[in-house]
């Protein structure tokens, strides 16, 4: 199995900042990593696949890069509705499918 | 748009069988590429993959709950389906329904969420 893991598990930032997500593999993914957001009470939507290819409708203050086993979520600019949890995944390598731990990017 | 929507009860008791459905609506079920799974998160914890199927019904599952899970796809009816038996409280989580496939195999599309709690 893979494992996941996200640093920091809480990110304090103020609006209009730059946030520097990380997440490490356990082995390499190659490209196959995703990031999704969770805001409080909703569910968790994609922002990005293949390591760096923003989803449909996703905004372009967020970027993501990698590759192997280091990789990185960039929002370059904190918008009040981008305080949520992060998180990545690896869908290179399964069965499992699985998740880091999350990073919660908080004011 | 493609659209998913989780059914099924809120509570359940220990021991007993989860059994939940996701309806598909705006989209077709059967496409080729497309795998139909399902995800959960117990309170206040990250997520959990705990399975998935594809259209023509082959299931990959995490090994963690393998022996407890049965993932089904009903294309007649644009629905997949989870069962999981001998529930705990640990169980207790909000189960996702999502799609992988759209536009790579991360999952591009998810449902609301249903909460089931697993209580006597």
């Amino acid at each position: 199995e893979i494992v996941m893991t996200q640093s920091p598990a809480t990110l304090s930032m103020s609006p209009g900042e730059r946030a520097t997500l990380s997440c490490r593999a356990s082995q390499s993914v190659g490209s196959n990593l995703a990031w999704y957001q969770q805001r409080p009470g909703q569910a968790p939507r994609l922002l990005i696949y293949g390591a760096s290819s923003r989803a449909t409708g996703i905004p372009a203050r967020f970027s993501g890069s990698g590759s192997g086993t280091e990789f990185t979520l960039t929002i370059s600019s904190l918008q009040s509705e981008d305080f949520a949890v992060y998180y990545c995944q690896q869908y290179n390598n399964w069965p499992p499918l699985t998740f880091g731990g999350g990073t919660k990017v908080e004011i | 748009q493609l659209q998913l929507h989780e059914s099924g009860p809120g509570l359940v008791k220990p021991s007993e069988t989860l059994s939940l459905t996701c309806n598909v609506s705006g989209g077709s079920i059967s496409r080729n590429s497309y795998y139909w799974g399902w995800v959960r998160q117990p309170p206040g914890e990250g997520l959990e993959w705990i399975g998935s199927v594809s259209y023509s019904g082959t299931t990959y599952y995490n090994p963690s709950l393998k022996s407890r899970v049965t993932i089904s796809v009903d294309t007649s009816k644009s629905q997949f389906s989870l069962k999981m038996n001998s529930v705990t409280a640990a169980d207790t989580a909000v189960y996702y329904c999502v799609l992988m496939g759209l536009q790579s195999y991360a999952m591009d599309v998810w449902g609301q969420g249903t909460k089931v709690t697993v209580s006597s």
